[in-house]
C-alpha cells in the first residue's frame, strides 16, 4: 500500500545540535512529499514540500528537506535545533492522481534538552 | 485574521449525545477537509469537500456527517458519540486547481467521550 513511514517514534537532542529526522515514502512514481510540525496543543504548520525540481528544499524555521528517489526517502534536516523545535513532526504524501488527501505518517516526537 | 478557525476548541460530552463541530476558513479555497488524531496522533483524513461536493468519504462511521453550506464553511456533526470518538479533529482548507497546493490546518477540536 501507498504510505510514508517514519521509522523514529522518539528522538532526543541537545539544544544546538544537528537534527536529522526520517521519512520513507512507498509509492511508484514521485509523490508530492510535505513535513509538517504540530507543537503542543496546536494545529499542524506546513515546514516544507516538495513536488519536483531541485532535491533539496527550504523550509521554514531553518529546516531543510532531501528528496533521494533512489532510498524512497524525505528526510528532515536543522543543522542547529532550539528549544523551541520540541515538537511532533509529521511527514506526509500526496500522490498526484489520488485526490487531495494527504497521508500522514506516524510522526516523530522531538525532545530537545538544554 | 485567523486562516482557518474552529469552535469549540474543546468538547466534552457524555456517550449517546449529538453533537456539531464547525470550521470556517478565510483563505478563499474550495476545498475543505476534516481529518481525526487518535490517541497515539495518528492523522487520518475522514471527509474532504470541494465547492461544497463531497468528494472523499473514507471509512468513516455514518454517524458523522459532513455539511458544507458554502465553499467557506465545513461542519462536522457527530451523532451518538461513543468512547472511540474521542479524538482531535483538524479541519484543513486548500485550494485545488494545479499540483503544487498545499492545505492549511485549523488549531484542532479535542472531542472527550465520557
Amino acid at each position: 500500500a501507498q504510505s510514508v513511514t517514519q521509522p523514529d517514534i522518539h528522538i532526543t537532542v541537545s539544544e544546538g545540535a544537528s537534527l536529522e529526522l526520517r521519512c520513507n515514502y512507498s509509492y511508484g512514481a514521485t509523490p508530492y512529499l510535505f513535513w509538517y510540525v504540530q507543537s503542543p496543543g496546536q494545529g499542524l504548520q506546513l515546514l516544507l514540500k516538495y513536488f519536483s525540481g531541485d532535491t533539496l528544499v527550504q523550509g521554514i524555521k531553518g529546516f531543510e528537506a532531501e528528496f533521494k528517489r533512489s532510498q524512497s526517502s524525505f528526510n528532515l534536516r536543522k543543522p542547529s535545533v532550539h528549544w523551541s523545535d520540541a515538537a511532533e513532526y509529521f511527514c506526509a504524501w500526496r500522490g498526484p492522481g489520488g485526490g487531495n488527501k494527504l497521508t500522514f505518517g506516524t510522526g516523530t516526537q522531538l525532545k530537545v534538552e538544554l | 485574521d485567523t486562516a482557518v478557525s474552529q469552535t469549540p476548541k474543546y468538547l466534552v460530552t457524555q456517550m449517546g449525545n449529538d453533537k456539531s463541530i464547525k470550521c470556517e476558513q478565510n483563505l478563499g479555497h474550495d476545498t475543505m477537509y476534516w481529518y481525526k488524531q487518535d490517541s497515539k496522533k495518528f492523522l487520518k483524513i475522514m471527509f474532504s469537500y470541494n465547492n461544497k461536493e463531497l468528494i472523499i468519504n473514507e471509512t468513516v462511521p455514518n454517524r458523522f456527517s459532513p455539511k458544507s453550506p458554502d465553499k467557506a464553511h465545513l461542519n462536522l456533526h457527530i451523532n451518538s458519540l461513543e468512547l472511540g470518538d474521542s479524538a482531535v479533529y483538524f479541519c484543513a482548507s486548500s485550494q485545488t486547481g494545479g499540483p503544487d497546493y498545499e492545505q492549511y490546518f485549523g488549531p484542532g477540536t479535542r472531542l472527550t467521550v465520557t
